[in-house]
């Protein structure tokens, strides 16, 4: 069942254009991550975000912005996309309260292609 | 892929047989998760480990800290088992998982 939602599923866009991708949980938890998986199916960490303050941000060009509401929601925004951006994004969550280290969910991704 | 590799990285398997997966960490793993990515990009969890061992129908998965490696038993393969399997470790606190390469497995009649 799932309760980590993504929109949109792919999204194809030009050099240069400002994209947004949405993420919501249902899970109640209190950490959100956006992760890169590249064309070689490299997972990385791009950003975490615990109770709307962000912990990490990986070595991610500045283009790239988390926004997030409220716990539920992580949003991610790339302000001028470049080719080498086209991937899949992959949003997930943990509950983690605290220091407790927590089992991570994830939601569907979302594929942007870049032109 | 540096800080967890995987191995081995394909396998093909017949229904029936059995086999194992292997993950090594170069980090300091406080605990582990498996995935299997389907061909629509989902990545199911399969297991969350801290050091120990677990097991769900066909699938064992044991997790020791101190040797730094987690590994995946299938049993019984079926068909439905094909995909890519992925390891993950967490080092700190919210700081996100480490992914390895992932492990394409192939099932076949």
């Amino acid at each position: 069942e799932t309760a980590v939602f993504q929109t949109p599923n792919y999204h194809v866009t030009q050099v240069g254009n400002e994209v947004s991708f949405n993420c919501k949980q249902t899970l109640g938890h209190d950490t959100m991550y956006w992760y890169k998986q590249d064309s070689k199916k490299l997972l990385k960490i791009m950003f975490s975000y615990n109770n709307k303050q962000l912990i990490v941000n990986e070595t991610v060009p500045r283009r790239f912005s988390p926004q997030s509401s409220d716990k539920a929601h992580l949003n991610l925004r790339i302000k001028s996309v470049e080719p080498e951006d086209s991937a899949v994004y992959l949003c997930a969550s943990s509950a983690g309260q605290g220091r407790v280290y927590a089992e991570q969910f994830f939601g569907p991704g979302t594929r942007l292609t870049v032109l | 892929g540096d800080k967890v590799k995987q191995s081995p990285s394909a396998l093909s398997l017949q229904e029936g047989t059995n086999s194992a997966l292997r993950c090594n960490f170069s980090i300091a793993a406080t605990t582990v998760q498996w995935f299997l990515q389907n061909p629509r990009g989902s990545l199911m969890n399969l297991f969350y480990l801290v050091p120990g061992t677990k097991e769900n129908g066909r699938l064992k998965s044991a997790f020791d800290s101190k040797e730094s490696y987690s590994t995946l038993h299938i049993r019984d393969a079926q068909l439905e088992d094909s995909g890519t399997y992925f390891c993950a470790a967490e080092a700190s606190y919210a700081q996100g998982l480490t992914f390895g390469l992932g492990t394409r497995v192939s099932v076949f009649p």
